[in-house]
C-alpha cells in the first residue's frame, strides 16, 4: 500500500513568518493530496487540496506544491497567525487515503 | 443541516466487551469511512463503503466489522474489544470517492480497560 511521509512532527514560528510542511508519498498511483487542520479535541476539516494535473494551488495564505516527479507535496503558510496553530495532515488518495502522521505547528505570537 | 454525526462521544469498555459505533451523514454521501487516531500515528482507515450495501477492508481493520444498511448510517462494531482499541474513532463521508474532500464527524474517544 501507499505509504505518506511528513516532515517536521512539530513546527514553532513566530507570527507572521512562515511555515513550511512536507510529505512524501511512494505510490505513483496516488492523484489527490488533501492537507487538513486538526484543533486540539475537534475533527480534521479539509483547508486545501491539489490533484496530480496541478502543480500548484493557492488560497489566500495558503498553498500547496506538487512534484509528480519526486513524489513529494508541501503546505506553505504565509504570514502566519496565532489561529493557525493546529495539527496539520497530509494524505495521498488513491484508491484510500493515506494519511501522514501529523505537525504540530505552534505559531508564538 | 448536521452534516456528520457519530455516536457515542465517549466510551469506556472493559476487555472483551463488545459496542457499536453509529456514524451518520445527510449530505446524501456514497461514501462513507471509519478512521482510528493514534498519538503519532496519524488517521488509519478501518474499512469503508462505496454504497448502501458495501463494505470494504481498509488499512487496519482487524477486530472491527462495519454494515450499511442505510446510505446515511455506517455502523462500526467490535465484538471482544481489546486495549490496543483504545483510540480515538471517526466517521467520515464524500460525495465521490478516493479523490473527493472528505468530511469528518467530531470523533468517538473509547477507553478499554
Amino acid at each position: 500500500g501507499e505509504n505518506v511521509e511528513q516532515h517536521p512532527s512539530t513546527l514553532s514560528v513566530q507570527e507572521g513568518d512562515s511555515a513550511v510542511i512536507k510529505c512524501t508519498y511512494s505510490d505513483s498511483a496516488s492523484n489527490y493530496f488533501p492537507w487538513y487542520k486538526q484543533e486540539l479535541g475537534k475533527r480534521p476539516q479539509l483547508i486545501i487540496d491539489i490533484r496530480s494535473n496541478v502543480g500548484e494551488k493557492k488560497d489566500q495564505r495558503i498553498a500547496v506544491t506538487l512534484n509528480k516527479t519526486a513524489k513529494h507535496f508541501s503546505l506553505h503558510i504565509t504570514e502566519t497567525q496565532p489561529e493557525d496553530s493546529a495539527v496539520y495532515f497530509c494524505a495521498a488518495s488513491y484508491p484510500q487515503f493515506y494519511f501522514g502522521t501529523g505537525t504540530s505547528l505552534t505559531v508564538i505570537p | 443541516n448536521a452534516g456528520v454525526t457519530q455516536t457515542p462521544k465517549f466510551r469506556v469498555l472493559k476487555t472483551g466487551q463488545s459496542m457499536t459505533l453509529l456514524c451518520a451523514q445527510d449530505m446524501n454521501h456514497e461514501y462513507m469511512y471509519w478512521y482510528r487516531q493514534d498519538p503519532g500515528m496519524g488517521l488509519r482507515l478501518i474499512h469503508y463503503s462505496v454504497g448502501e450495501g458495501t463494505t470494504a477492508k481498509g488499512e487496519v481493520p482487524d477486530g472491527y466489522n462495519v454494515s450499511r444498511l442505510k446510505k446515511q448510517n455506517f455502523l462500526l462494531g467490535l465484538e471482544s474489544a481489546a486495549p490496543s482499541q483504545t483510540s480515538v474513532y471517526f466517521c467520515a463521508s464524500s460525495y465521490g470517492g478516493h479523490s473527493y474532500e472528505q468530511y469528518f464527524g467530531p470523533g468517538t474517544r473509547l477507553t478499554v480497560t
